[in-house]
């Protein structure tokens, strides 16, 4: 059954403190991308990358780092330098040019 | 600046009535546009996509409308059932997508 995994669901944070959210999809795109959603706010792009081993800044990137080492894996680490983490993150993929694919989300929280 | 507005942050109506959301754009020029569901708590589900050629699209009770003169879109839900009640989102094909703020509609019974 295809589709992408996100983990965990739930994430505590204390300040100071980087922590690393995982985002698996097993449909064999090559896009994936890593969004942030807060309250009454759409979704805003963070990072994303069109193939292995190549990622690109979205449109608020600064206290974020992701690598994708692999197809099928896009991990998103939230760095002390991100001020307000506190947010529900989603992970996506999609085919060129067709509709994304989310996870589950994870809701992360500043402890 | 670019803006995409959705028509209002929550729309309820009665089992059975057409829901109609709507979705506003500036400063975009979009080859296609998209309509997601998404119940609390989960990541948004695809619905349709509908590209600036097409003037409608249908999917069972779904019907998206796209006028690239007015920069906006509909989406309507026919004899809309309680079970349709969720937040909708359009989305933009940019660079990437963009994501509008979404509209919550209730579905009452």
């Amino acid at each position: 059954d295809g589709g992408i995994t996100q983990s965990p669901k739930y994430l505590f944070r204390k300040e100071g403190q980087n922590v690393t959210l995982s985002c698996e999809q097993n449909l064999n795109h090559d896009a994936m991308y890593w969004y942030r959603q807060d309250p009454g706010q759409g979704l805003r792009l963070i990072y994303y990358s069109q193939i292995v081993n190549d990622f690109q800044k979205g449109d608020i990137a600064e206290g974020y780092s992701v690598s994708r080492e692999k197809k099928e894996s896009f991990p998103l680490t939230v760095t002390s330098a991100q001020k307000n983490p506190t947010a529900f993150y989603l992970c996506a993929s999609s085919p060129q040019g067709y509709g994304y694919t989310f996870g589950s989300g994870t809701r992360l929280t500043v402890v | 600046s670019q803006k995409i507005e959705q028509n209002s942050e929550a729309l309820n109506i009665q089992e059975g009535k057409t829901a109609t959301l709507t979705c506003n754009y500036t400063n975009y020029s979009p080859a296609y546009l998209q309509w997601y569901r998404q119940d609390p708590g989960r990541g948004p589900v695809f619905l349709l996509l509908i590209r600036e050629n097409e003037k409608e699209k249908r999917k069972e009770r779904l019907k998206v409308t796209f006028d690239t003169t007015l920069k906006q879109s509909l989406f309507h839900i026919t004899a809309s059932q309680p079970a349709d009640s969720a937040t909708y989102l359009c989305a933009l094909a940019s660079q990437n997508f963009v994501f509008g703020p979404g509209t919550r509609l209730s579905v009452l019974p």
